[in-house]
C-alpha cells in the first residue's frame, strides 16, 4: 500500500498570503489528523477529520481550517498567515476507531516571510 | 507543569548499549504512542499500548495506567537508532505529545 503523502513538500509564502496544504491518506483509512510542528512549541494537534467530518480541534486561532473529501483526502488552509505560522506541518491516517496506530506522512515544510 | 514529562530531554550512548527513556503523563489517555523521528522530520509510530508490554526487534515499550508512565527501552542500540523519540498519550484520535527525547549512539 502507498504511505501518506502531502503536497506540496515545502513552501515559502509572505505574510497575509494564505496557504492550502494537501494530505493523500492510506487507501481504506478514513481519519486523517494535521499537527504543527514548530522548534518552540514541539508538536502541537491541529485537527482530526473523520468520515468529512471535523472530530477533535485543537487550541489553534480560527485563521486555521481544514475540510476531507470523500475519498478521504484532506486539506488543512491557513487564511492570513503570520511569521509565527513558519513550520512543518504533518498529517497522520488510521482507520479511525480510536485505538490505533496513526501513519504519519512527510510533512510540509511552510516557511513564511 | 507540561500535560506529558520526557526524559531525559538528551541522550548520547555508545553502540551497544541499553537505552531507557520515560514518560510520565498526566492527563486520562486510551493508548499512548511512542513515536521516532529522523532529522530530515518523517515520523513513524514505533508503537501504540494501551497496558502492559509490546516488543518489536530491538525496541521495548512499557506503560503503568495507574502510575502514568511509560518507558521505551533500545536493546543493543546501534548509530541507525539515533533520532528523537517522541512520547504521545492519546484519547481517541486527538495526540498529546511530549517534548523528545534527542539520542545519539556513536560507534
Amino acid at each position: 500500500k502507498a504511505g501518506v503523502t502531502q503536497t506540496p513538500r515545502y513552501l515559502i509564502k509572505t505574510r497575509g498570503q494564505q496557504v492550502t496544504l494537501s494530505c493523500s491518506p492510506i487507501s481504506g483509512h478514513r481519519s486523517v489528523s494535521w499537527y504543527q510542528q514548530t522548534p518552540g512549541q514541539g508538536l502541537q494537534f491541529l485537527f482530526e477529520y473523520f468520515s468529512e467530518t471535523q472530530r477533535n480541534k485543537g487550541n489553534f486561532p480560527g485563521r486555521f481550517s481544514g475540510r476531507q473529501f470523500s475519498n478521504s483526502r484532506s486539506e488543512m488552509n491557513v487564511s492570513t498567515l503570520e511569521l509565527g505560522d513558519s513550520a512543518l506541518y504533518l498529517c497522520a491516517s488510521s482507520l479511525g476507531s480510536g485505538l490505533e496506530t496513526q501513519y504519519f506522512g512527510p510533512g510540509t515544510r511552510l516557511l513564511v516571510l | 507543569k507540561n500535560e506529558v514529562e520526557q526524559s531525559p530531554q538528551n541522550l548520547t550512548a555508545q553502540e551497544g548499549e541499553f537505552i531507557t527513556i520515560n514518560c510520565s503523563y498526566s492527563v486520562g489517555i486510551s493508548a499512548l504512542h511512542w513515536l521516532q523521528q529522523h532529522p530530515g522530520g518523517g515520523i513513524v509510530s514505533l508503537f501504540m499500548l494501551s497496558s502492559g508490554k509490546k516488543k518489536h526487534g530491538r525496541l521495548i515499550a512499557t506503560i503503568n495506567i495507574q502510575e502514568k508512565h511509560s518507558s521505551l527501552h533500545i536493546t543493543a542500540s546501534h548509530p541507525r537508532d539515533s533520532a528523537v523519540y517522541i512520547c504521545a498519550p492519546s484519547n481517541t484520535d486527538k495526540l498529546i505529545f511530549g517534548t523528545g527525547t534527542r539520542l545519539q549512539v556513536f560507534p
